[in-house]
């Protein structure tokens, strides 16, 4: 069984802060890692899909990082607004087509 | 464009109950997937469907559960002789035609299913 580690579990920053949340995974038999933001009474909503090591995604002021060979990604957000309050969920995949969540990283953004 | 669709968002069942849940991928995509909420926890993988296939169900219970994603219609997660450790959110997801573990997952709103 897939073992993801995602910390901290809860965050809470201030408008303009910058902050990052750290998912680790198993490195064996990696294939891909998925992250997700997922707010309040909403869906689960794609952030971005990393294979390669050393990879390095970008979407406006989020970002993230992939090590495959020490099994772990940072997510970083730069300059928090109150809009990035949500949950961010990382997914590996392993060999096979199943994502395994973490339980997320909480974030809340005052104002 | 809609994106994946799930039905009902509320389902009550009394213990011994059938609860069936509906979800409609987003158009042109092939695969479904089912993961389930627990209060307190995480998102559980169930099963992943293709058209007319179960493609993986180690996520699944081995008794009541089953899934099914026809020819034609929505994805159907059916749960027979609820019991009360069944009430959770349940969330289907859907990707597009080629490989799957690569594919970004679109998620519905999901339906959240209490069992009394």
């Amino acid at each position: 069984i897939l073992n993801v580690e995602q910390s901290p579990q809860s965050l809470h920053v201030q408008e303009g802060d910058s902050t990052n949340f750290t998912c680790s995974f198993p490195s064996s038999n990696f294939y891909a890692l998925h992250w997700y933001r997922w707010e309040t009474a909403k869906s689960p909503e794609a952030l971005f899909v990393m294979t390669l090591n050393g990879d390095e995604k970008k979407k406006g002021r989020i970002s993230a990082t992939l090590n495959t060979k020490e099994g772990y990604s940072y997510l970083y957000i730069k300059g928090s607004q109150p809009e990035d309050s949500a949950t961010y969920l990382c997914a590996p995949n392993q060999a096979g087509t199943a994502l395994i969540f973490g339980k997320g990283t909480t974030l809340s953004v005052s104002s | 464009n809609a994106g994946v669709m799930q039905n009902p968002r509320h389902l009550v069942r009394r213990r011994g109950q059938e609860a069936r849940l509906r979800c409609s991928p987003v158009k042109g995509h092939s695969h479904v997937y089912w993961y389930r909420q627990l209060p307190e926890e995480g998102l559980k993988f169930m099963v992943y469907l293709q058209k007319e296939n179960i493609i993986d169900e180690s996520g699944m219970p081995k008794e009541r559960f089953s899934a099914e994603f026809p020819k034609e219609g929505p994805s159907i997660l059916r749960i027979q002789q609820v019991v009360r450790g069944d009430s959770a959110a349940y969330f289907c997801a859907s990707s597009p035609p080629g490989l799957a573990t690569l594919d970004t997952q679109y998620f519905g709103p999901g339906t959240r299913l209490t069992v009394l």
